[in-house]
Order: C-alpha cells, then sequence, then structure tokens
C-alpha cells in the first residue's frame, strides 16, 4: 500500500544508548516531517524537511538530529537518549509545506 | 505565537446523539484549516481541509465548518465506530508546517 512506512514500531532503550527512526514514504512527496505525541501536549513538530537537501528545526529540537538522505527517506537519531524522549513518533509527508499530510503509523519508543 | 484550541477534551455520546466539537485557533494569515481523526496506536488520518471562512465540507456523518476565528466538526447521528480522538490543526502564512491543536477524545456509546 503507497504511504509512509516507519520502522521500527516498538523500541526500548536505556538512558544514553542512541538509535536512528526510520521513515521513508513512496507518494513522490517533497516535504517530510517528524513530530511526537505526548499525552496531554498534543503533536508537536520536531524536524521537518521542505525539499531533499534541505532540514530545519521545529518546536522541540533539542536531543535529536535528523537526515533527508534522498525524496523518500527522513530519519531522526537520537544520539544520547532521556527518559524526557520516551514517547511516539510519528513522521509524515505532504506534496509541499502547508499541504495535508499523510502519516505513518507511529514509533512507540521508551527510554528507561 | 499560532496556537489552535479544541474543546471539548473528552465527549460521551449516545449512539445517534448528534453534537459539535470545536477549534479555535490564533494565527497569522491562516492558509488552511486540517480535521484529522485518529484510532488507538495508529497515525492520524486525513479528513477535510478547509482554505476560507463560510466554506462546508461533509464526509458521511461528519461536517466541517469555518468561520474567521474557530472551526466545529459536526456529528450527526454518530456510530460507535465514530469514536476516536478528533484533531484540528492550522498551516500560517508562512506555511512551513501544520500547528495541532490537543485533540477530542469522542466516545460513542451504544
Amino acid at each position: 500500500n503507497a504511504g509512509v512506512t516507519q520502522t521500527p514500531k516498538f523500541q526500548v532503550l536505556k538512558t544514553g544508548q542512541s538509535m536512528t527512526l526510520q521513515c521513508a514514504q513512496d507518494m513522490n512527496h517533497n516535504s517530510m516531517y517528524w513530530y511526537r505525541q505526548d499525552p496531554g501536549m498534543g503533536l508537536r513538530l520536531i524536524y521537518y524537511s521542505a525539499s531533499e537537501g534541505t532540514t530545519d528545526k521545529g518546536e522541540v529540537p533539542n536531543g535529536y538530529n535528523v537526515s533527508r538522505l534522498n525524496k523518500r527517506e527522513f530519519s531522526l537519531r537520537l544520539e544520547s537518549a532521556a527518559p524526557s524522549q520516551t514517547s511516539v513518533y510519528f513522521c509524515a509527508s505532504s506534496s509541499e509545506t502547508g499541504a495535508g499530510y499523510t502519516f505513518g503509523s507511529g514509533t512507540r519508543l521508551t527510554v528507561v | 505565537e499560532d496556537q489552535v484550541t479544541q474543546s471539548p477534551e473528552a465527549l460521551r455520546l449516545q449512539e445517534g446523539e448528534s453534537s459539535s466539537l470545536n477549534c479555535s485557533y490564533t494565527v497569522s494569515g491562516l492558509r488552511g484549516l486540517f480535521w484529522y481523526r485518529q484510532d488507538p496506536g495508529k497515525g492520524p488520518e486525513f479528513l477535510f481541509t478547509l482554505y476560507s471562512a463560510g466554506e462546508e465540507k461533509e464526509k458521511e456523518r461528519l461536517k466541517a465548518t469555518l468561520t474567521k476565528k474557530e472551526s466545529f466538526l459536526h456529528i450527526t447521528a454518530p456510530k460507535p465506530e465514530d469514536s476516536a480522538t478528533y484533531l484540528c490543526a492550522v498551516v500560517n502564512q508562512a506555511g512551513t508546517a501544520l500547528i495541532f491543536g490537543k485533540g477530542t477524545t469522542l466516545s460513542v456509546s451504544s
């Protein structure tokens, strides 16, 4: 099925460990986004990529890095995980910034 | 500062009992307002986009409307399968990304 694919679906990390969340879309969209969703906080933008080769910070970028590997793929890296990064992470894509998103199914991350 | 506020946080309805969800926004030049549905453990699913005051969109039992300060999602004769969290989001004039409200969790019992 066409859409946005995120891996892994679940992950448990120890404090200080690193990991990369993967995201790929097959809709030929230009723009891609990473959000985190926490109870009572809603969806908050971490980083976005308006087009291949560009990335920009969102509302909550501290502790994260991103790579727009090509038009299809946008990865999110946690260099040294902290318990405050326990959350559900969603990747999304759109044809252009400001257009409606297609979301992935999310990665549920727990940092202990 | 651009902001989206949804109310109520939670809403319980009986099957067939119509109601409305509210999304009020403060944004510098609205380029679009979006409604999404999110089921537990899944990513948000697109429902509607509204662009200008007075615009309305319908899909099955759902109808979205837009004024200059708020949007309503009207649910007519809801069924249990309409139970979900409904998210509202806006795009401002800069148009970099969607700004989301915290959502309204709807529970419909039979």
